[in-house]
Formats: structure tokens, C-alpha cells, sequence
């Protein structure tokens, strides 16, 4: 059972717009939830992370929405730049379970 | 400081082959975790380990053995290289006190 599942596969996003990626989880049990970036050639780097005790966080450009009722959290980019062009990876964990649940990953594209 | 290196970057290996992947973190962090990256299926836990000398399965185990004998080393190997292990395989790494991963920069594995 897939434990976290992450849409879309891929994005296309003129530069300046709003980029969205959606992550949905199974086990209500996860109280981390980490956005990690990948460039080409190289592994992932966290970008942002939340906790479900707050349903937004934002950190410049980038934020994440978080909505536990309905076991779903997003990734915003705003002002989206061809610098932003890179796999989207979302995840899940809880602490105990030493073992974090990666999504498949979004493939972003911003065109100049 | 160095973060996590993984060596090799880049391997061909034939069917029934065996070899060992080595990485390393200079950070001191306690976790060490070894992922496989697959087109459209994401990270997937293989094996991970909480401490030195301690070793645990993930997600996707089978084909794969690891040890950890010192605190900066963990290694992944594989017995008998099947085609269906030709992946880009990922090490990372994290503190006991943050949540944070630390990834390696991947080794590109081709089983023919």
C-alpha cells in the first residue's frame, strides 16, 4: 500500500506563476511532512517541512498547506523561476518509525 | 565538512555479479539510510540503521544486505545483481534530535 501519493507526475508553469503540488497520506499516525528538491544529477535537499499542529507554512517563495482532516498537504511556489526547474519529492514520517514515505515525485518545468 | 559522499558514482555490472556501495557522513549523525530512486516510484527505503552495529529492513529489501561497523559507514551490497536493480541508489543520513535527511549524491547502478 502506497503510503503517500503525490500529483501531478509532471508541470509546466509559465515564469511568475504559481507552481502546485498535492501529496496525500494513508496513516494518520505521520507528524512530519518534508518537501525535499532534486536537481539533476544530484540528491534531494529539503526545502521545506511542517508539522500538523499549523496549517501553513511559508518560508520566501515556497509553502506549504496542510490539511489534516483530510490527510492532504501542498507545495506552492510562487513567482515560479526557470531556476525552480527540478524534481518535487514529498514525504511523510513520524519520528518513531525511523523510516520516512517518500511520494513518486513532480517533475517542474518553468519556461522563461 | 564533507555531508554524505557515496562511492562509486557510477557502475555497469553484469547479471549474477556482486559489489558493495560505500557511504560515508562526517556529520556524526546517528541515522543512516540507504533508498532506491526508480522513474515514477520515487524514494524507496531499502535498508536503514539507527545506530552503529545496528541494521533494520525498509520497503524493498530483498537482493540487499548492509552493515554498519562504524558509526560514518554504512555500506549496501548486493550478492547476485539482477537487471531489476539497475536504479540510482541513494544514501542519506540524520541527527536522533531532527528529522532532517542528508542525501548523498547517488550512485547510477546498470545491471545488464
Amino acid at each position: 500500500q502506497q503510503q503517500v501519493k503525490q500529483s501531478p507526475q509532471s508541470l509546466i508553469v509559465q515564469k511568475g506563476g504559481i507552481s502546485i503540488i498535492n501529496c496525500a497520506y494513508e496513516n494518520t499516525a505521520f507528524d512530519y511532512f518534508p518537501w525535499y528538491q532534486q536537481f539533476p544529477g544530484k540528491g534531494p535537499a529539503l526545502l521545506i517541512a511542517i508539522r500538523p499542529d499549523v496549517s501553513e507554512k511559508k518560508e520566501g517563495r515556497f509553502t506549504i498547506s496542510f490539511n489534516k482532516s483530510a490527510k492532504q498537504f501542498s507545495l506552492h511556489i510562487m513567482d515560479s523561476q526557470p531556476g525552480d526547474s527540478a524534481t518535487y519529492f514529498c514525504a511523510a514520517s513520524k519520528p518513531s518509525f525511523n523510516k520516512f514515505y517518500f511520494g513518486s515525485g513532480t517533475k517542474l518545468n518553468v519556461k522563461p | 565538512n564533507a555531508g554524505v559522499t557515496q562511492t562509486p558514482k557510477f557502475r555497469v555490472l553484469k547479471t549474477g555479479q556482486s559489489m558493495t556501495l560505500l557511504c560515508a557522513q562526517d556529520m556524526n549523525h546517528e541515522y543512516m539510510y540507504w533508498y532506491r530512486q526508480d522513474p515514477g516510484m520515487g524514494l524507496r527505503l531499502i535498508h536503514y540503521s539507527v545506530g552503529e552495529g545496528t541494521t533494520a529492513k525498509g520497503e524493498v529489501p530483498d537482493g540487499y544486505n548492509v552493515s554498519r561497523l562504524k558509526k560514518q559507514n554504512f555500506l549496501l551490497g548486493l550478492e547476485s545483481a539482477a537487471p531489476s536493480q539497475t536504479s540510482v541508489y541513494f544514501c542519506a543520513s540524520r541527527m536522533t534530535a531532527t528529522d532532517t535527511q542528508y542525501f548523498g549524491p547517488g550512485t547510477r547502478l546498470t545491471v545488464l
